[in-house]
């Protein structure tokens, strides 16, 4: 069965510092692999996601994620993190016959000190 | 970017009585639309996916009985939740899907359920 962690609840970071978000997957065939920002209030917000071909996939807002299939990982990252950053941030693996049936991981938290 | 919206953003009712969200593509036709659960500081969790004109798929534990879906239009998906209790208090989120696997799925803003 599919499964999608994301080790870490909760993350503080200073502005300006770099982040990275932690994803690890179980899923049979090859995953398609998203990450989303759930802001309060707003929907969640497509970051970045993995089909195939290049294993770096950069997303908006300055993310980037990258592909490890022998880690089984999608780790999320930022280079210089803002205070509009902070959110819960989502890791999805989509399954099924079309890869459209999404499974999220339970979220990390991410908090910005000045 | 595409729109979707989900109505009532929050809703409480009484236990045994049944309560109607709705979720709309505001600018464009979705061709499926997915239903998902959010409980506190956890993840979503994926209800249903629903095609235009057909019946609902249900994940595995969803009551189908309980959680009623109608995806009557390409705009426009319905979840009732029949006979409320509290534990079916939750958060509950919608997402519409263009076309093909490779499309965007656009979230609503989700509703908040609270039942009394």
């Amino acid at each position: 069965a599919q499964s999608v962690t994301q080790p870490d609840i909760h993350i503080t970071v200073s502005e300006g510092a770099s982040l990275e978000l932690r994803c690890n997957y179980s899923y049979g065939a090859t995953p398609y692999l998203f990450w989303y920002v759930q802001s309060p209030g707003q929907g969640l917000q497509l970051l970045l996601k993995y089909f195939s071909g290049d294993t770096l996939v950069q997303g908006i807002k300055g993310f980037e994620a990258e592909f490890k299939r022998s880690q089984s990982s999608f780790n999320l990252r930022k280079p210089s993190v803002h205070w509009s950053d902070a959110a819960e941030y989502f890791c999805a693996v989509g399954a099924g016959d079309t890869g459209n049936q999404f499974y999220f991981g339970t979220g990390t938290s991410l908090t910005v000190i000045p | 970017g595409a729109v979707v919206s989900q109505h009532p953003s929050r809703v409480i009712c009484k236990s045994g009585t049944s309560v109607k969200i709705e979720c709309r593509s505001l600018d464009f036709q979705a061709t499926t639309m997915f239903w998902y659960r959010q409980f506190p500081k956890q993840s979503l969790m994926l209800m249903a996916t629903s095609n235009e004109g057909s019946k609902a798929t249900y994940e595995q534990g969803v009551e189908k009985d309980k959680f009623l879906i109608n995806h009557a239009s390409l705009t426009l998906s319905t979840l009732t939740v029949t006979s409320a209790h509290p534990e079916d208090s939750s958060f509950y989120i919608c997402s519409a899907q263009r076309g093909t696997f490779e499309d965007e799925q656009y979230f609503g803003p989700g509703t908040r359920l609270t039942v009394t």
